[in-house]
């Protein structure tokens, strides 16, 4: 079974901060897909990296695919408090189904 | 807009009873999924359905079934229903099964809690 662990589960800072969430396996996936979801509602994808090594910016938010694809890493440059929400990591099995392998999530609160 | 459809934000069920969860989408999309959000496990994947009539277990299969009847509308079926299944229970659909780095559209979620 593929698994999907991220940390930290919870992340409180001050607005203007940066942080890094971190989402990693022991699988290989064909690409990975990091969502936001915010309270009441469903998760909306950010980014979607596919190549080992690759790095997509989205504004202030950095995503990188590891160069074995076993791991990904958001980085959000001086935070503000409309980034708070939960932020989820998926992967797509190498195994040839259809199904999104979802990370454990991490919680991020940014404080004015 | 596209858009996923649960039919209830929220639901209040006794132990035994039978739960229907719907969900519609209108982006004519071939992939459809059912998760379950608990805190600190993320989403786990109940069922999913790449066609009409086909579906397939995910991780957590045991106490729900399945139908997909039509293209657009994909429910999740709690046979009877047990306090272990309070939750969130997420619908999300897709394009085509072999474009693995297509975008999951989802609902806003069915809360259900079994008393």
């Amino acid at each position: 079974t593929q698994l999907l662990e991220q940390s930290p589960q919870f992340l409180s800072i001050q607005e203007g901060e940066n942080l890094t969430v971190y989402c990693n396996s022991s699988s290989v996936f064909s690409s990975l897909q990091w969502y936001r979801q915010e309270p009441g509602e469903g998760p909306v994808l950010l980014v979607t990296v596919v190549t080992g090594g690759e790095v997509k910016k989205l504004k202030r938010l950095t995503f990188q695919f590891g160069d074995a694809r076993k791991d990904s890493s958001l980085h959000i440059t001086a935070a503000q408090p409309g980034d708070t929400g939960l932020y989820l990591c998926a992967g797509a099995s190498t195994s040839g189904t259809y199904k999104y392998i979802f990370g454990t999530g991490t919680r991020l609160k940014v404080l004015a | 807009d596209v858009k996923v459809t649960q039919s209830s934000r929220y639901l209040v069920k006794r132990t035994g009873e039978k739960v229907f969860l719907e969900c519609v989408q209108d982006m004519d999309h071939e992939n459809m999924f059912w998760y379950r959000q608990d805190p600190g496990l993320g989403l786990r994947l109940i069922y999913f359905s790449y066609d009409v009539k086909m579906k397939e277990k995910g991780d957590i299969p045991e106490g729900y079934s399945v139908s997909r009847e039509k293209k657009e509308r994909f429910s999740l079926i709690l046979e009877s229903a047990s306090t272990n299944q309070t939750s969130m229970y997420l619908c999300a659909s897709s394009f085509y099964r072999a474009a693995m780095n297509t975008e999951a559209f989802f609902g806003q979620g069915t809360r259900l809690t079994v008393v």
